[in-house]
């Protein structure tokens, strides 16, 4: 079974400034895909970036990017240039098998990112 | 783009009683849908992987009987929580993968709160 890892229950930073949000994982699989999810005080899930396991090329989406380190199983989020509404719970996802879209999603347990005026 | 729209938002109903909640593909079909349950502050834990015309499947720990899933059309898939009682209480989310993760990924409902009084 899939296990994801967030070990920052929260963070508090200024806006503008850049902050990284991390995530490890653990699989056995060789081909899977991981993500990134924005859940507001909404509560509506919102994705902001994926990574395919196989592209070695960090994925980038405007303002957020990410740092993947297969070998190390490490997925982290990087935002630039914070803004007031970045504040949120963030999520990091995990699927596994060819990414056909049959299996669900496995979550960490978030991280509570606070953007600070 | 792809929208899942979720039905209802909030629902209190009395302890012992039935509530249906919907889960809609707008703009696309969906052969498989998942349901999710996140307490408050928590994670969103998977609980269920609807297949159109089959039989869900549940993760280990649901109780099939309690949540009945039905996913008799594409673009339709209800959760049914029977004979709740106040530990049902949760935020429920349904979500659907749209043509292979690799391309588009999985977009969520809304969400709906229940309270079980």
């Amino acid at each position: 079974a899939q296990t994801v890892t967030q070990s920052q229950p929260e963070m508090s930073v200024q806006e503008a400034e850049t902050v990284t949000l991390s995530c490890t994982y653990d699989t056995s699989e060789n081909n899977y895909y991981l993500f990134w999810y924005k859940q507001p005080p909404s509560r509506q899930m919102i994705l902001v970036i994926r990574q395919e396991a196989y592209k070695q090329q960090n994925a980038t989406e405007n303002r957020f990017s990410v740092n993947f380190q297969k070998a190390a199983k490490s997925f982290s989020l990087k935002i630039s240039d914070s803004q007031l509404g970045d504040t949120a719970m963030y999520f990091c996802a995990f699927t596994g098998q060819s990414g056909g879209g049959a299996d669900g999603l496995t979550f960490g347990k978030g991280t509570h990112l606070i953007i600070q005026p | 783009g792809a929208v899942v729209s979720q039905h209802p938002s909030r629902v209190i109903c009395k302890s012992g009683t039935s509530v249906k909640i919907e889960c809609r593909s707008l703009d696309f079909q969906a052969t498989t849908m998942f349901w999710y349950r996140q307490f408050p502050k928590k994670s969103l834990m998977l609980m269920a992987t609807s297949n159109e015309g089959s039989k869900a499947t549940y993760e280990q720990g649901v109780e099939k009987d309690k949540f009945l899933i039905n996913h008799a059309s594409l673009t339709l898939s209800t959760l049914t929580v029977t004979s709740a009682h106040p530990e049902d209480s949760s935020f429920y989310i349904c979500s659907a993968s749209l043509q292979g993760v690799s391309n588009y990924g999985y977009t969520f409902g809304s969400g709906t709160r229940l309270t079980v009084v």
